[in-house]
């Protein structure tokens, strides 16, 4: 069965760095678009980025560009974050999700069909 | 930036149909599909593709989409219906989520 764990949360202090992984198993990882979301506490999903299948193409919220940076090595089924610069606003659980993108009648439809269960990053002094 | 606009809450009885929408421009023209998240899990995607159900998601879950407003109907809603529900679409180059609507069952 498909599954997603993050790691790599924790507390840090703002202006620092950390970078979160995701493995992926139950599925061909190398074949899919893979996103980070995140939840700060008690508020709505923000999307983070995504990276392409393959890794030739990567975009970022522009909450995020330039400071974070999304990439994937598909040897072994792993998709990171770098997060540098972290500020006290970017406290939130961070997920890793599986994407499906498919062009319907002309028009791309774009969904996230798995989720994992979150890493919870704590940006503070 | 694109943006897509739910209103933060809504209340239904049990057995009663919710309705839950998602504003954007031309919203229409897009794919809009939607997530159901409860308190302390991850969220689960009930619609996709404006109204088709993923293999799971029990038939009381039905989406529309048109002009400039998608919505999530729930027919015959349950107790364990009540979650926040979040629309979601992409934009050229970024997916963009709604704000976010609590439904209470009461």
């Amino acid at each position: 069965q498909v599954q997603l764990v993050e790691s790599g949360g924790g507390v840090v202090q703002p202006g620092r760095s950390l970078r979160l992984s995701c493995a992926a198993s139950g599925f061909t990882f190398s074949s899919y678009g893979m996103h980070w979301v995140r939840q700060a506490p008690g508020k709505g999903l923000e999307w983070v980025a995504v990276i392409w299948y393959d890794g030739s193409n990567k975009y970022y919220a522009d909450s995020v560009k330039g400071r974070f940076t999304i990439s994937r090595d598909n040897s072994k089924n792993t998709l990171y974050l770098q997060m540098n610069s972290l500020r006290a606003e970017d406290t939130a659980v961070y997920y890793c999700a599986r994407d499906i993108r498919l062009m319907v009648r002309g028009v791309i439809t774009y969904y996230f069909d798995y989720w994992g269960q979150g890493t919870l990053v704590t940006v503070s002094s | 930036s694109y943006e897509l606009t739910q209103p933060p809450s809504v209340s239904v009885s049990p057995g009663q149909t919710a309705s839950i929408t998602c504003s954007g421009d031309k919203l229409g023209d897009k794919y809009a599909c939607w997530y159901q998240q409860k308190p302390g899990q991850s969220p689960v995607l009930v619609i996709y593709q404006d109204s088709k159900r993923p293999s799971g998601i029990p038939e009381r879950f039905s989406g529309s989409n048109s002009g400039n407003t998608a919505t999530l109907t729930i027919s015959g809603t349950q107790a364990m219906d009540e979650a926040d529900y979040y629309c979601q679409a992409w934009d050229s180059t970024h997916v963009v989520f709604g704000g976010g609507t609590k439904l209470t069952v009461l």
